[in-house]
């Protein structure tokens, strides 16, 4: 089956400043993956998707994600983080046809 | 586009009463999930329908917990009777069943037991 690891619990950054929130997959072939992200007392929203499609998948919002089979990591990436990107993020794998399943995320606080 | 609607958004109940969440998914999907979400177990797949059939309802919690599908627009969650203990978040949401299918989640219904 497969999982996924978010290696950070909580991100902490500056606005203005780069966004990298880490996302490890375990499989034994390529997976279905996607970025959700949620914000405070709202439902989730789809970022992105990767589908083995395109390595490089861009999503809402600026952000974008790079599917590295070598390193089997799909990491969510933002050249320049705002305010309004304080959420919390889930790395979320399919499985079987249809179940998405989600972890604990990474919350993501975006300082002044 | 409307997008999932869930009703109602808030719901305070006592132990004991039925509770009734209900979910209208994107036209055009075919396929329907419901979730719970609680700070300590986090979000939960209760079950799923496709073409308004139950396929897993391996996560619902227990018989007290019971879902419908009656038509390609229409779903409820019912809970009879509640207890304190089902106080969570629960979201409604759809897709266009294929593999790999994403998902779109509705507002979500906060549910309060007391």
């Amino acid at each position: 089956a497969q999982s996924v690891t978010q290696l950070d619990s909580h991100v902490s950054v500056s606005e203005g400043t780069p966004v990298l929130l880490r996302c490890n997959y375990s499989s034994s072939y390529s997976p279905s993956l996607f970025w959700y992200v949620q914000h405070p007392n709202k439902g989730l929203q789809l970022l992105l998707k990767y589908t083995s499609a395109a390595t490089l998948v861009k999503g809402i919002n600026g952000f974008e994600a790079e599917f590295k089979k070598s390193e089997t990591s799909f990491h969510l990436t933002k050249p320049s983080a705002h305010m309004s990107d304080a959420a919390e993020y889930f790395c979320v794998p399919i499985q079987g046809a249809q179940k998405l399943v989600f972890g604990q995320g990474t919350r993501l606080t975006i300082n002044p | 586009d409307a997008g999932v609607i869930q009703s109602p958004r808030h719901e305070v109940t006592e132990m004991g009463q039925e509770v009734t969440l209900r979910c209208k998914p994107i036209s055009g999907h075919n396929s329907l999930f419901w979730y719970r979400q609680t700070m300590m177990r986090g979000l939960e797949l209760l079950i799923y329908f496709n073409n308004n059939v139950p396929i897993d309802d391996s996560g619902m919690p227990e018989d007290r917990f019971s879902a419908k599908m009656p038509n390609a627009s229409f779903s409820t969650l019912k809970i009879q009777p509640s207890e304190p203990r089902d106080s969570a978040v629960y979201f409604c949401a759809s897709s266009w069943s294929r593999r790999g299918g994403e998902q779109y989640f509705g507002p979500g219904t906060r549910l309060t037991v007391t």
